[in-house]
């Protein structure tokens, strides 16, 4: 099976602080995404990788970067935490070619509380 | 602009009865197009894909170009399909862009 595992299921910072998000993928897939999840607002994509060193920016990048220097490793960062930031962070990898390709699979989620 | 619109942000449905979720999207050509589903306390699954053709847990969902379509349907609703659904879309970008998600509430 393959597994996306985020490091942190839940966190708590304060204003101004900056923060790392994990995530690592065992299947050696070639995309990584980050989402954030929102009641009402669903999954909206932050960043996108394609491959190592490799990123694109999602719909709502602002105030994130992002740090792909091993394929199987996709870093979220924020570098000066706000409370909208305060989110469910959602991390998923999918391969590009065979049967799979193009589905995402999800890790369990970083519950994000920045006060 | 690619989107993917689900108007309903909750349905209740009666065990037993059958279930409609709806999905529009806005792509000119050929969508690939994604049913995930997360249920309670777990992670966000896929579901379904419409290139598979293919019902998962009695689910099925067929793309309709002219209305832009792709709803979820299943003709008996289960208390164990009580979950939050999304729509998803590859777009042009080769990224999966998701709707708001339903929350499908079963009734007893």
């Amino acid at each position: 099976d393959v597994k996306v595992t985020q490091s942190s299921r839940y966190l708590v910072k304060r204003t101004g602080e900056k923060v790392f998000l994990e995530c690592v993928q065992d299947m050696d897939h070639e995309n990584m995404f980050w989402y954030r999840q929102d009641p009402g607002l669903g999954l909206r994509l932050i960043y996108f990788s394609y491959d190592v060193k490799m990123k694109e920016k999602g719909d709502i990048p602002e105030g994130y970067s992002v740090s792909r220097e091993k394929k199987e490793r996709f870093s979220l960062i924020l570098e000066s935490a706000s409370t909208n930031q305060t989110s469910m962070y959602l991390c998923a990898s999918r391969p590009t070619l065979g049967s799979g390709a193009n589905v995402l699979t999800f890790g369990a989620g970083s519950r994000l509380t920045v006060l | 602009a690619q989107r993917v619109t689900q108007p309903e942000k909750l349905l209740s449905v009666f065990k037993g009865a059958p279930v409609e979720l709806k999905c529009n999207y806005s792509y000119s050509g050929s969508p690939e197009l994604f049913w995930y589903v997360q249920y309670s306390r777990q992670r966000l699954q896929l579901l379904l894909r419409h290139i598979s053709r293919e019902s998962i847990k009695g689910f099925t969902a067929d793309l309709n170009k002219g209305e832009t379509s792709f709803h979820l349907k299943k003709p008996f609703a289960q208390e164990e399909d009580s979950a939050m659904y999304y729509c998803a879309l590859k777009n042009r970008d080769d990224k999966i862009i998701f709707g708001k998600g339903t929350r499908l509430h079963i009734l007893p």
